[in-house]
């Protein structure tokens, strides 16, 4: 059974600072990874969708990154702002689990002004 | 713009009521899913479906139901609800073809059952 570990459980940085997100799973045979952003109260938000064949992907100020053999993704957030203070889940799909996602249970993160 | 909505978002009922959780999408997805969220688990599965009269069970669908009847809504039951199903629920849909979806969720139906 697929396990996603997300460490730390909560995160506090300044402003400004450059900061890394982990996750982790257990079996290597996914068919993709994507990195979802909760705020309190609300639903999930999709911000990168790697699928198995890549490395990583960007999106303005965040890059995903992927070692499946390693079963290892980080969150690369650059610059950070107050405003990226939210929760950040990762979710792997199994390869041939059509859209079944077994999700972490996410970093809390929280931006000093 | 489309959207997939949620209702009620707060609801609060006694354990053995039936208790129906509704999910409307207006991006005409074939695939829709319901997860539930609890502290410390992160989200689980718990029905999904490919398209209208196609349903699934997920991880922990005992003691929950739905049905699919038209593309846009996925209702979720609990036949008769338990302090165990207090939880924050999600519905998700996703229209790409399978295996590369993107998942677009609602904001959430938090139940409480006293």
């Amino acid at each position: 059974k697929q396990e996603v570990t997300q460490i730390p459980a909560a995160l506090s940085v300044p402003e400004g600072e450059n900061l890394v997100l982990n996750c982790s799973f257990t079996d290597s045979a996914i068919y993709n990874l994507q990195w979802f952003r909760q705020d309190p109260g609300k639903g999930l938000t999709s911000l990168l969708l790697i699928q198995s064949s890549q490395r990583e992907q960007t999106s303005g100020r965040l890059n995903a990154s992927l070692d499946k053999s390693s079963g290892r993704s980080t969150l690369y957030i650059a610059a950070s702002q107050p405003g990226d203070s939210a929760t950040y889940l990762c979710a792997v799909e199994e390869f041939g689990g059509n859209e079944k996602l077994t999700f972490g249970t996410g970093t809390r993160l929280t931006i000093i002004p | 713009d489309a959207e997939i909505t949620q209702s009620p978002r707060h609801k609060i009922t006694e354990t053995g009521r039936q208790v129906t959780l509704a999910c409307h999408q207006t991006w005409n997805h074939n695939n829709m899913f319901w997860y539930r969220q609890d502290l410390g688990h992160g989200l689980r599965l718990i029905h999904y479906s490919y398209g209208v009269q196609d349903t699934n069970k997920g991880e922990v669908s005992d003691g929950y139901s739905v049905s699919r009847s038209n593309t846009e809504d996925l209702p979720l039951t609990l036949e008769s609800a338990a302090s165990s199903q207090t939880s924050v629920y999600f519905c998700a849909s996703s229209g790409r073809g399978r295996n590369t979806g993107e998942l677009f969720f609602g904001e959430g139906s938090r139940l409480t059952v006293l």
